[in-house]
């Protein structure tokens, strides 16, 4: 099975912040990586797959970054509305998730 | 629109049996994959189960192997998860997932379905 590893788990920052969140693989996914924002109560919303490739109608604040074993979800200027938890998720061998990391406010 | 809606949740007993639906709307159902998808209170997610567009394979988390059965009726664009010998640990919300066609992460999901497992 592949695990995955976010981090940080927990992470305070104020709008306009930019954030960086790390996904890491226990073997090679090549690109087969997606990232989702979550908000209480709420279904996962698709933000990233491919690693880098923009969901059509995600603000373009939202990038993602990475190959192989290791990747990154960068926010460039935290909004009001980016504070959610947030999860990778590997589909180069059926479907495995990241712990998530929460977004909240400093 | 896309629309996924989860239903079927409730209260269940320890060893006790639930189906839970996942009607599905404004796609060619029958064209894409679909998965179930858990998330207990205030955890992670979990991914359960997934079924072929002809619904003819299936896999399953180890966690529910043997206990959890998924199938599709692709006449009715719906789709089941039959969930016998409940355990406590499988308390959660439920989401239904739809599968991208040229890619395989989920594109889009349902709102979710609670089950609780409790006496």
């Amino acid at each position: 099975d592949i695990q995955m590893t976010q981090s940080p788990s927990t992470l305070s920052a104020s709008v306009g912040d930019r954030v960086t969140i790390t996904c890491r693989a226990s073997q090679s996914l090549s690109s087969r990586l997606a990232w989702y924002q979550q908000k209480p109560g709420k279904a996962p919303k698709l933000l990233i797959y491919k690693a880098s490739s923009l969901e059509s109608g995600v603000p373009s604040r939202f990038s993602g970054s990475g190959s192989g074993t290791e990747f990154t979800l960068t926010v460039s200027s935290l909004q009001p509305d980016d504070f959610a938890t947030y999860y990778c998720q590997q589909y180069n061998t059926f479907w495995t998730f990241g712990q998530g990391t929460k977004v909240e406010i400093k | 629109e896309v629309q996924l809606v989860e239903s079927g949740g409730g209260l269940v007993q320890p060893g006790g049996s639930l189906r839970l639906s996942c009607a599905a709307s404004g796609f060619t159902f029958s064209s894409y994959e679909i998965n179930w998808v858990r998330q207990a209170p205030g955890k992670g997610l979990e991914w359960v189960s997934y079924v072929s567009g002809g619904g003819e394979t299936t896999y399953y988390a180890d966690s529910v192997k043997g206990r959890f059965t998924t199938s599709r009726d692709n006449a009715k664009n719906s789709l089941f998860l039959q969930m016998n010998s409940l355990r406590a640990e499988d308390t959660a919300a439920y989401y239904c997932a739809r599968v991208n066609r040229g890619d395989q992460h989920f594109d889009y999901w349902g709102q979710g379905t609670l089950v609780t497992v409790s006496s």
